[in-house]
């Protein structure tokens, strides 16, 4: 089965940093992967579909890019409001899994 | 309007089992794979298993061989029966629609359903 692995598993940035979160495949999945955001208490929010797709209404700060094995969410100018949780996951084929989470909080 | 709702979830015992319903409204639960995702308190998403279009099913390892998803077309509704339930399977079970190449337009989650296993 594919691995996916994120990283780092935290990260402490000011607002207005530039932040920029990794997730790696153990093998090709072309561009089938999607982030989510999780704040606490809350169902997972589509962020990114097919790598680099931002799904609507999401704001432009975020970004994705990436395909094959090597994929990263960039949040371009870090806001309070983007204090959460946030997952990669593939979904080319089963078993469609998540990133282990990157856990992102204001400095 | 596009959605899922999850019910069933409940205190149960080990060993014990139990059955979960994701009911969807405004599209065809048939015409779509559907996921079934469970997040244990203070962890991360797991996802739990698969059934596609065509009626195939794909389980996590965690949970092979105790868990099996189904359908009921005529009502629209997805189900999860969960047996020889584990301490480890305490979590909340969100069912969702698969992205796909539908995309972002195929996004749908359910607010999830806690079960917790314990004596």
């Amino acid at each position: 089965d594919i691995q996916m692995t994120q990283s780092p598993s935290s990260l402490s940035a000011s607002v207005g940093d530039r932040v920029t979160i990794t997730c790696r495949a153990s093998q090709g999945i072309s561009n089938y992967l999607a982030w989510y955001q999780q704040r606490p208490g809350k169902v997972p929010k589509l962020l990114i579909y097919a790598a680099s797709t931002l799904q609507s209404g999401v704001p432009s700060r975020f970004s994705g890019s990436g395909s094959g094995t090597d994929f990263s969410l960039t949040i371009s100018s870090l806001q309070p409001e983007d204090v959460a949780t946030y997952y990669c996951q593939k979904y080319n084929s089963a078993p469609l899994t998540f990133g282990g989470g990157t856990k992102v909080e204001i400095k | 309007e596009v959605q899922l709702v999850e019910t069933g979830g409940g205190l149960i015992q080990p060993g014990g089992s139990l059955r979960l319903s994701c009911a969807a409204s405004g599209f065809t639960l048939s015409g779509n794979y559907i996921n079934w995702v469970r997040q244990a308190p203070g962890k991360g998403l797991e996802w739990v298993s698969v059934i596609y279009s065509g009626g195939s099913t794909f389980y996590a390892d965690s949970v092979k061989g105790r868990f099996t998803v189904s359908r009921d077309s005529s009502k629209n509704t997805l189900y999860l029966q969960m047996n020889s339930l584990r301490a480890e399977d305490t979590a909340m079970y969100y069912c969702a629609r698969g992205l796909g190449d539908c995309g972002g337009d195929c996004y749908v989650w359910g607010q999830g359903t806690m079960v917790t296993v314990s004596s």
